[in-house]
């Protein structure tokens, strides 16, 4: 089945760093990938929306600045945290999906990022 | 706008049926999921329902959506101590153009 691989699972860093987060679609091409993120204990929550080619659609409430996502192939799109804070440690995970709609969503297996 | 709702937690014994319940507000909701989630881990699709099935079988999986009342069920036959995890109910509008919109997902404790 169709694979979804985020990178790195786990990042650690001090305050201040910028982080970068990979999503790639193993044998499929993702027109779409969503970031989302999951609080301890809560749900996922959508950040944005990006689709190849074209700028990323954030969610009322995320700052684009702070959150620089790229998508500028069809297999690869990538989320930077820019000078992350302690607020910013969180469970970040991407989805991919086709341009055929009729197929679900595949989730990458998440990033664990703590600030320190 | 879009509302997921679901029970926190269920604990069963092994070997019992484990039933998780969903609502959602969404009357236009095309495509329905439940995903699971282990400790530390991302999230593993179980099962989707499109939205004009009334039930949905997969070896140990029973999915039943009620469209009318806006719910969906889960049903894991003859529980395992494996399959103790959060399990998310999420739907969409369209399968892949759109994001998913999550519940708080529930926590299945399994009782050896």
């Amino acid at each position: 089945g169709a694979v979804v691989s985020q990178h790195p699972s786990r990042v650690i860093c001090k305050s201040g760093t910028s982080v970068k987060i990979e999503c790639r679609s193993l044998d499929f091409q993702a027109t779409t990938m969503f970031w989302y993120r999951q609080f301890p204990k809560q749900s996922l929550m959508l950040m944005a929306t990006s689709n190849e080619g074209s700028k990323a659609t954030y969610e009322q409430g995320v700052e684009k600045d702070k959150f620089l996502i790229n998508h500028a192939s069809l297999t690869l799109s990538t989320l930077t945290v820019t000078s992350a804070h302690p607020e910013d440690s969180s469970f970040y995970i991407c989805s991919a999906s086709t341009r055929n709609s009729n197929q679900p969503q595949h989730f990458g297996d998440g990033t664990r990022l703590s600030i320190l | 706008g879009e509302d997921v709702e679901q029970s926190l937690f269920l604990s069963v014994r092994e070997g019992d049926s484990s039933v998780i319940n969903c609502t959602y507000t969404d009357s236009s909701s095309t495509y329905l999921y439940w995903y699971k989630q282990e400790p530390g881990a991302g999230l593993q699709l179980l099962t989707y329902i499109f939205s004009n099935m009334d039930m949905k079988q997969d070896q140990r999986l029973t999915v039943l959506l009620n469209k009318k009342d806006k719910h969906l069920s889960l049903r894991i036959a003859d529980t395992q101590t494996g399959d103790s995890a959060i399990y998310f109910c999420a739907e969409s509008l369209n399968s892949g153009n759109t994001p998913l919109v999550f519940g708080k997902g529930t926590r299945l404790s399994v009782i050896a």
